[in-house]
């Protein structure tokens, strides 16, 4: 199995701020992912992220909102830009890893934007 | 396109009650089912997976098996236990890529 850890675990941010949130993992990885997920809802898929190319991003997520850094095969940051309280909720790093290959979730940060 | 649907929550249950949280999905070909489980203040767990059909996942006393000709994963167990209050996701994948399409999760609650 691969573990995961994240960093900061919760953070409460003002409205127009920036907070970048890392993502180690103890084994080397190709894919990795960033989630959110909103009080009480499910996940929603923000971006891959595979080491060496550009994330990819999904509908209604945008490179200059939440950019991503993947320098290498076992890290990978991912900045909340110019926060509103919207923004507000678990952001959740992933790795596929294996085989077989199965998805490893770190414990999330906790973001609160006042 | 492919999509999960669980039934909605919470659930409550008294110890040792037998457990059913169905989950029904939309896709074509034949995607890996899993079942992730979400323990209160922790992330989350890969609790079981089937990978074809009438393959048939199981851990800490949960199931499920992959019901093709009712594109059915529902979570079953025995006898519940306080601990196993949590937030339970279904989720799928195509082969072709490693992305999961997810449930909107079930939140079990188990009393004493």
């Amino acid at each position: 199995s691969a573990v995961i850890s994240q960093k900061p675990s919760r953070d409460i941010c003002q409205r127009g701020t920036s907070l970048t949130i890392q993502c180690q993992v103890d084994s080397q990885v190709t894919m990795m992912f960033w989630y959110r997920q909103q009080p009480g809802q499910s996940l929603t898929l923000i971006a891959t992220a595979n080491q060496g190319s550009e994330a990819t991003y999904e509908s209604g997520f945008v490179i200059d909102k939440f950019p991503i850094s993947r320098p290498n095969l076992t890290f990978s940051t991912l900045t909340v830009s110019n926060m509103s309280p919207e923004d507000s909720s678990i952001y959740l790093c992933s790795v596929e890893y294996g085989p077989p290959y199965e998805q490893y979730f770190g414990p999330g940060t906790r973001l609160t934007v006042t | 396109g492919d999509s999960v649907t669980q039934m909605e929550g919470p659930v409550t249950l008294s110890e040792e009650a037998f457990l059913t949280i169905n989950c029904t999905y939309t896709a074509t070909g034949y995607p890996s089912l899993f079942w992730y489980v979400q323990y209160p203040g922790e992330g989350l767990q890969l609790l079981l997976k089937a990978t074809k059909a009438d393959d048939k996942g199981s851990n800490k006393g949960f199931e499920a098996t992959y019901r093709k000709e009712t594109t059915s994963f529902h979570l079953e167990k025995g006898s519940v236990q306080v601990s196993d209050s949590a937030v339970y996701f279904c989720a799928l994948s195509r082969d072709s890529n490693y992305q999961l399409i997810w449930g909107a999760g079930t939140k079990l609650i188990i009393k004493p």
